[in-house]
């Protein structure tokens, strides 16, 4: 099956820096990379989102870019805010059942 | 995006007792949703992938007969845990994928089992 790995587990940047999380996976077939955004108690919220066609996605502060060759993917968000505090998880698709495999997930704190 | 509702968000029980939880799909029709269960600081787990009109398809090491999964509409989909049990504490939270296979998670369910 899929196998996603995400790094860093945690990350801590100061407010107004950028952060850049990424992720490898095993399956060449798998062509949707989503990004979701987890405040505790809650629940995770699609942020961005790429398909294999497509090389690079951006919408206002946040970014994801897609190497199909090397299979990773990275989300950057630039101008970071304190409410962008939060675990962030990729996840990785394909296939006609929809089915997700997430990665562990980037606890990723900004400091004011 | 697309909004999807479950509930309850938190329930106690006692031992023994069954739960039920529903996800439902307010503005799309889902014919496929996903069950996972999620333990403190720790990533989303797939437990079962909820068929419309057929039936569930449970990841290995997922007790079918105790996880029971109904998906008997494009909007609806349940999950019952049967004869809970201290170990079964945790939060519960399905998805359901729209047309353009995006996942879109409900508000979880905190299972307590005392």
């Amino acid at each position: 099956g899929e196998n996603v790995e995400q790094h860093p587990s945690t990350l801590s940047v100061q407010e107004g820096d950028s952060a850049v999380i990424k992720c490898t996976y095993s399956d060449s077939a798998s062509n949707y990379f989503p990004w979701y955004k987890q405040e505790l108690g809650k629940r995770p919220q699609l942020i961005i989102d790429i398909r294999s066609n497509v090389g690079e996605k951006k919408d206002q502060r946040i970014a994801v870019t897609l190497n199909k060759t090397a299979k990773h993917f990275s989300l950057h968000i630039t101008e970071t805010q304190p409410e962008d505090s939060a675990v962030y998880f990729c996840a990785v698709g394909g296939g006609s059942n929809y089915k997700l495999t997430f990665g562990k997930g980037t606890l990723l704190t900004v400091n004011p | 995006g697309a909004v999807v509702s479950q509930h309850p968000s938190r329930v106690i029980c006692k031992s023994g007792t069954s739960v039920k939880i529903e996800c439902r799909s307010l503005d799309f029709q889902a014919t496929t949703m996903f069950w996972y269960r999620q333990f403190p600081k720790q990533s989303l787990m797939l437990m079962a992938t909820s068929n419309e009109g057929s039936k569930a398809t449970y990841e290995q090491g997922v007790e079918k007969d105790k996880f029971l999964i109904n998906h008997a509409s494009l909007t609806l989909s349940t999950l019952t845990v049967t004869s809970a049990h201290p170990e079964d504490s945790s939060f519960y939270i399905c998805s359901a994928t729209d047309a353009g296979a995006r996942a879109f998670f409900g508000q979880g369910t905190r299972l307590t089992v005392v």
